[in-house]
């Protein structure tokens, strides 16, 4: 599986936006890059997905670079309950993947009132 | 709601002591699979199942068994548990054809 990094922790306010990065440099061109997030005592929770156009849901927008290596999940007005471990996935659209989703550390969000 | 359940959220049990986490969901979804939870090693996939009685092995298989006899449900078996299970597990399904997974809340298991 092509891996992803992104920064371990990130710190925003309250009603401010959030641009959560990942870097994903050995992405292939069938690799749709998704997004989890997982609450405090939670299991993960889809968040969004996209293959190579922005694209825009009821919580939140992926923004994904013209070359793919990259993508930036953007929280327009962060509250309290975004706090979570936000989570950027490649899975492979072929292949014998059979929709297995390969979490790696993901990034810990902290929201400030 | 629709939703995945698993039981029980928490257990803690002996080594050796068969047990069995069970998981449903009332969504008709296909497929569905087990994930650990352990930290700094992240969600990795025990097993998964395409639909009714068709089951394959993920990541990290070994000492567990599953089974998919209903559509609903999709139970993972601990034959023989042992302290390196120690750990929180989450049980998933998704609609074939769908990207989006929905998780369970979770079973916090410790093997002593």
């Amino acid at each position: 599986d092509a891996k992803t990094t992104q920064p371990n922790s990130m710190e925003s306010n309250e009603e401010e936006p959030v641009h959560l990065p990942c870097n994903h440099s050995t992405i292939s061109g069938t690799d749709y890059i998704h997004w989890y997030r997982q609450l405090p005592s939670q299991g993960p929770e889809y968040v969004i997905h996209g293959l190579t156009s922005n694209v825009n849901n009821r919580m939140a927008s992926l923004a994904i670079a013209e070359d793919r290596k990259s993508s930036t999940l953007i929280l327009h007005r962060a509250t309290l309950r975004d706090a979570a471990v936000y989570y950027c996935i490649l899975r492979d659209a072929g292949g014998t993947s059979y929709g297995k989703l390969t979490f790696g550390q993901g990034t810990i969000l902290t929201v400030h009132p | 709601e629709a939703q995945v359940t698993q039981n029980p959220r928490y257990l803690i049990t002996v080594t050796g002591k068969k047990l069995t986490v069970t998981c449903s969901q009332n969504m008709n979804h296909e497929y569905m699979s087990w994930y650990r939870q352990d930290p700094g090693l992240g969600l990795r996939q025990i097993y998964y199942s395409m639909n009714v009685e068709v089951t394959d092995k993920g990541d990290v298989p070994e000492g567990y068994k599953v089974s998919r006899k209903e559509k609903r449900n999709f139970p993972l078996i601990l034959e023989s548990p042992s302290p390196n299970q120690t750990s929180l597990y989450f049980c998933a399904s998704r609609r074939q054809g769908s990207y989006e997974q929905y998780f369970g809340p979770g079973t916090r298991l410790t093997v002593t």
